[in-house]
């Protein structure tokens, strides 16, 4: 069964400085990974998905990933986070089957202090 | 396009009431799911549709019903709510086939049950 942990619960960091939120899947064939964020009270957004290719995948809002097979990782990465990134994020796996199911990871909370 | 959208926003409701949650997409989109978000946990399945007419179990279906008549429609059900399912309640959509496609999400219905 497909599965994803997200290490670190609630992580705080100052305006300006880089981030790298840690995401680790398990899977037994190639992963189809994404990473989503979710401002308060909203709704879910997707900032980057992989699926082949090029194992580092550029986002929006200036969001990177790096898919990392050897570690069975997908970690998010932003060099210099601004306050309205404050937000809780979500990494997620797609397995196989019809269903294109999504198995989320619990989240990680981003505080971003001025 | 509204995207997804989900009626109501907030509810409350007693232990023992029924409601429907409704869900509604205008992307043409073959697949619809249903998901809670509890603190700490983060996004579970409850249940998905991969077309109109066809339902199916995800990963916490007990206590919860669901339709999906039309394409466009995917409903949930409580059909006797419990403390329990006091949620956030996401309803998401992604177009058929192709793995790497993503789920759309709508903004959630916030369920307290009393």
């Amino acid at each position: 069964a497909q599965s994803v942990t997200q290490p670190d619960i609630h992580i705080t960091v100052s305006e300006g400085a880089s981030l790298e939120l840690r995401c680790n899947y398990s899977y037994g064939a190639t992963p189809y990974l994404f990473w989503y964020v979710q401002s308060p009270g909203q709704g879910l957004q997707l900032l980057l998905k992989y699926f082949s290719g090029d194992t580092l995948v550029q986002g929006i809002k200036g969001f990177e990933a790096e898919f990392k097979r050897s570690q069975s990782s997908f970690n998010l990465r932003k060099p210099s986070v601004h306050w309205s990134d404050a937000a809780e994020y979500f990494c997620a796996v797609s397995g196989g089957g019809s269903n294109y199911k999504l198995t989320f990871g619990k989240g990680t909370l981003l505080t971003v202090n001025p | 396009n509204a995207g997804v959208t989900q009626t109501p926003k907030f509810r409350v409701l007693k232990t023992g009431q029924s409601m429907t949650l409704l869900c509604a997409q205008d992307m043409n989109h073959e697949y619809m799911y249903w998901y809670r978000q509890d603190p700490g946990m983060g996004l579970r399945l409850i249940h998905y549709s991969v077309g109109e007419g066809t339902t199916a179990k995800g990963e916490v279906p007990d206590g919860y019903n669901v339709s999906r008549l039309k394409k466009q429609n995917f409903l949930l059900g409580l059909e006797s709510a419990a403390p329990s399912q006091t949620s956030v309640y996401f309803c998401a959509s992604r177009r058929t086939s192709g793995r790497g496609n993503e789920q759309f999400f709508g903004p959630g219905t916030r369920l307290t049950v009393l």
